[in-house]
């Protein structure tokens, strides 16, 4: 089906671990975006890429980091991973123009024990 | 203050019924308004966006936005028991060329049978 993939669905890590959470979208979208969401805090943007080429930071990066791989493929990296850092991590996509909505992916469920 | 403020909820209403879900927000140039409902471990999807004043309908959805009042509001008709579920109101800030969106953190929709 079409739309945004992500990988893993689930994970867990030891506090200290790395890893990078993969995000794939097949509908042509300039834009895409990581937001985490937590329990009474919403979903808050961590980074966006607004075109193939570009990152930006959102209102919490610290400690992620991200790469653009190409048009399709977005990943967020840990590099330290903290017990803060557990959430839940959705990748959305969407055209640049501002009427678009976003086309979001199923998410993974991130432990950090 | 938030800059997308909804109440929690949860909001309970029979089946039937109208079910009401508020949501304002602070940055007076917004241009753009979302809603996304979001089930229990699944991710957000798309249900109505809105960026004139006045009313959108689709379906058994409204949505309503007063730019003045920095208001927006989401009725949903005819209410469904698999209408139950958390209403996210997203909000795409001025002042980026990109697609930017800021959520709250939702209302919880029960519908009573």
């Amino acid at each position: 089906n079409a739309g945004v993939t992500q990988t893993p669905k689930f994970q867990v890590l030891k506090t200290g671990q790395s890893m990078t959470l993969q995000c794939a979208q097949d509908m042509n979208h300039n834009s895409m975006y990581w937001y985490r969401q937590d329990p009474g805090m919403g979903l808050r943007l961590i980074y966006y890429s607004a075109s193939e080429g570009t990152t930006d930071k959102g209102e919490v990066p610290n400690g992620y980091n991200v790469s653009r791989l190409n048009k399709r493929e977005f990943s967020l990296r840990l590099e330290s991973a903290a017990p803060s850092q557990t959430s839940v991590y959705f990748c959305a996509s969407t055209h640049k123009v501002s009427n678009y909505g976003y086309t979001f992916g199923s998410g993974t469920r991130l432990t950090v024990v | 203050q938030k800059e997308v403020e909804q109440n929690s909820g949860p909001l309970s209403v029979p089946e039937g019924a109208i079910a009401s879900l508020n949501c304002t927000y602070s940055d007076r140039g917004s241009q753009s308004f979302f809603w996304y409902r979001q089930y229990s471990g699944k991710s957000p999807e798309l249900i109505m966006f809105i960026y004139s004043n006045g009313d959108k309908e689709d379906g058994r959805f409204t949505a309503q936005l007063n730019k003045a009042s920095q208001y927006v509001s989401l009725l949903i008709r005819d209410s469904q028991p698999s209408d139950s579920a958390t209403y996210l109101c997203a909000v795409n800030l001025l002042g980026g060329a990109t697609n930017k969106l800021i959520f709250g953190t939702g209302t919880l929709l029960a519908v009573q049978p």
